[in-house]
């Protein structure tokens, strides 16, 4: 079982939105800005996408925001492309031994 | 261009070792903290071992603690993780992964190679 938790799989007809929900605890996102949101495609390396809480890399669309309530961060795709079909991980920081917790991923479906 | 290239993955038996390797280039590799981070075959990401830029500071997931360990040539931009004693559940890509933070580190990883793979079976 994962540290974080994500739904399974969300879905989306291609120029809709949708969220990816991550929830953790206060040892990880309710206390610290270090939530991060990677996409992978099948057989490739992650991929960064978003990195404390709402903050873009280089070169990643600004279709992809992130942002963070209570012990909760979500990563937003807006304008849906076929694409952006993948799966998608969130990940912080902890407080703990551990140091870096990852959610169990989420599988993107465009419609 | 940024780049990492992990080799030294492969086959080993149950109790056996291996030693994993992370080539960097394109940046200033002493600058960051380094990552290894494992996916077993359908699952998700597992954080498994991170290095301070001198080396001096090792971490380590409970998973793997006193089987791996992680080190670094900074004058051959070279990340290694030696593993021993190994098990089927250890089975996975490993990736090698750079730490984006220069003051924060643990919060987020922007540059990851392509990952070599770890098959663990007798």
């Amino acid at each position: 079982q994962s540290a974080l938790t994500q739904p399974a799989s969300v879905s989306g007809s291609p120029g809709q939105s949708i969220t990816i929900s991550c929830t953790g605890t206060s040892s990880d996102i309710g206390t610290y800005d270090s939530v991060s949101w990677y996409q992978q495609h099948a057989g490739k390396a992650p991929k960064l996408m978003i990195y404390e809480v709402t903050n873009r890399p280089s070169g990643v669309s600004n279709r992809f925001s992130g942002s963070k309530s209570g012990n909760t961060a979500s990563l937003t795709i807006s304008g849906l492309q076929a694409e952006d079909e993948g799966h998608y991980y969130c990940s912080s920081y902890t407080a703990s031994s551990i140091l870096v917790v990852f959610g169990g991923g989420t599988k993107v479906t465009v419609l | 261009q940024v780049h990492l290239v992990e080799s030294g993955g492969g086959l080993v038996k149950p109790g056996g070792s291996l030693r994993l390797s992370c080539a960097a280039s394109g940046f200033s590799f002493i600058d960051y903290y380094m990552t290894w981070i494992r996916q077993a075959p359908g699952k998700g990401l597992e954080w498994v071992s991170s290095s301070s830029r001198s080396g001096s500071t090792s971490y380590y997931a409970d998973s793997v603690k006193g089987r791996f360990t992680i080190s670094r040539d900074n004058a051959k931009n070279e990340l290694y993780l030696q593993m021993s004693s190994l098990r089927a559940e250890d089975t996975a890509v490993y990736y090698c992964a750079r730490d984006g933070g220069l003051i924060n580190y643990f919060y987020y990883m922007d540059v990851w190679g392509v990952g070599t793979t770890v098959a663990v079976s007798s």
